[in-house]
């Protein structure tokens, strides 16, 4: 079946303007979960929806990240005034079992976003 | 906070070469390791979820084992393949939805 998929696979923007990620999980799956990976860095957790709520959004590392999900399904991170420190890897991932970190975090493809 | 420790940053091996690689994560409250391959412009791949200590797991030529107590995973591949190639990501789930991950280890291996 379908995997996780992400939109746009690479995106280029200009310092201060805004930008909207996306991401399509597994039908079915009720957890949904944001990471960034920067240059050298390890993959860091940013927000963990539930369902359509997002129970702990302390990842998000300032007030011009946000990110929602409809309909259980698909999730956007929108990315405000954007900084070159944003620069990184966004991947999104998907798992059948709500919260329950023995089970597989299935991941898409990711966006790479350049900010210049 | 945890804290995932993979070595080393880095390796570079021959096809054919047996190779492994650590994972070390905070042995109070542990719940979940998980392990990763993440090729090249691809999707982070899952290997393994392993939940008790001792805990050994295979697939084909790749395995891996858990020691809860003293708190390291190592990774194992035998007989290393040019489509080995790759990062591998460890990441621990302590009592919260969160995994932790660490920063990986890049895998080459040379024809």
């Amino acid at each position: 079946g379908a995997g996780v998929s992400q939109s746009p696979s690479n995106k280029v923007t200009e310092k201060g303007k805004d930008v909207e990620l996306r991401c399509d999980p597994i039908s079915g799956h009720t957890a949904l979960y944001w990471y960034r990976q920067r240059l050298g860095q390890g993959l860091e957790f940013l927000i963990y929806f539930q369902g359509n709520s997002a129970p702990d959004k302390s990842g998000l590392p300032s007030d011009r990240f946000s990110a929602e999900r409809t309909g259980e399904s698909v999730s956007t991170l929108t990315i405000q005034r954007t900084q070159q420190e944003d620069s990184a890897v966004y991947l999104c991932a998907s798992s059948s079992a709500p919260g329950l970190e023995t089970y597989e975090q299935y991941f898409g493809p990711g966006t790479r976003l350049t900010v210049t | 906070i945890l804290n995932v420790e993979q070595s080393p940053q880095s390796l570079h091996v021959q096809e054919g070469d047996s190779t492994n690689f650590t994972c070390s994560f905070p042995s109070s409250n542990f719940y979940a390791l998980h392990w990763y391959r993440w090729e090249t412009a691809k999707s982070p791949e899952a290997l393994f979820v392993m939940t008790l200590n001792g805990d050994e797991k295979k697939k084909g030529r790749i395995s891996a084992t858990l020691n809860t107590k003293e708190g390291y995973s190592y990774l194992y591949i035998k007989g290393s393949q040019p489509e080995d190639s790759a990062t591998y990501l460890c990441a621990c789930g302590g009592s919260n939805y969160k995994l932790t991950f660490g920063k990986g280890t890049l895998l080459t291996v040379n024809p």
